[in-house]
């Protein structure tokens, strides 16, 4: 059984640029949540996916968007990046969304603006 | 709003040190209570979790309890190791919600 993978691990861009950021969840699973790690933070919630729709949002802009495809991987796509946006971005899978609690987690991908 | 509230880091200790982090969550409605663990370079484990007031989560010898009447869910570990240095979050879920709520994060690290 394969876990949540991430890609890239790294990724540099400049301010305003677009960044795609692809996640495939563990085997099985059918919820995908995104989260947003700042550097010597916690995690915040981004949106999170549930057989392909949208299941809620954090309070991050419209530039922040998703997509969750049949085989319920998914991306994250940021548009007009800021410097803010860098961070470590954090893909996690789970069976149900009511289950969300127990979520695995993907290694990340480290996003740099400049 | 939701909110979690970890005691800040870092927390150094020598090996088979009784290692506690305090962590204390907003009470609005009747939230389930994790804790994960970032070891360096992965993402997040699940370490254990309670679901209900009075619930002990357990797991690799840490415990915590789901205390209503304080509003914590604090971690501790008997005898700590080397390899249990990372980084500890905890995390509320909302009742029929879906939005994890974490911490700031509390780095440990043990000395041998």
């Amino acid at each position: 059984e394969t876990g949540v993978t991430q890609s890239p691990t790294h990724l540099i861009k400049t301010r305003g640029q677009q960044v795609t950021l692809r996640c495939s969840s563990q085997s099985g699973h059918n919820t995908v949540s995104w989260y947003q790690q700042a550097l010597g933070q916690g995690p915040q919630f981004i949106f999170q996916y549930y057989r392909e729709e949208e299941n809620g949002r954090g309070n991050f802009p419209p530039r922040f968007s998703g997509l969750q495809f049949p085989n319920y991987s998914s991306e994250l796509n940021v548009n007009a990046l800021e410097l803010d946006d860098s961070a470590l971005y954090l893909c996690a899978s789970s069976l149900e969304s009511l289950t969300m609690g127990e979520q695995y987690f993907g290694p990340g991908t480290r996003l740099t603006v400049t | 709003g939701d909110s979690v509230t970890q005691m800040e880091g870092p927390v150094t200790l020598s090996e088979e040190a009784f290692l506690t982090i305090n962590c204390t969550y907003t009470a609005t409605g009747y939230p389930s209570l994790f804790w994960y663990v970032q070891y360096p370079g992965e993402g997040l484990q699940l370490l254990l979790k309670a679901t209900k007031a009075d619930d002990k989560g357990s797991n690799k010898g840490f415990e915590a309890t789901y205390r209503k009447e304080t509003t914590s869910f604090h971690l501790e570990k008997g005898s700590v190791q080397v390899s249990d240095s990372a980084v500890y979050f905890c995390a509320r879920l909302k009742a029929a919600g879906n939005k994890l709520t974490f911490g700031g994060g509390t780095r440990v690290l043990v000395k041998p």
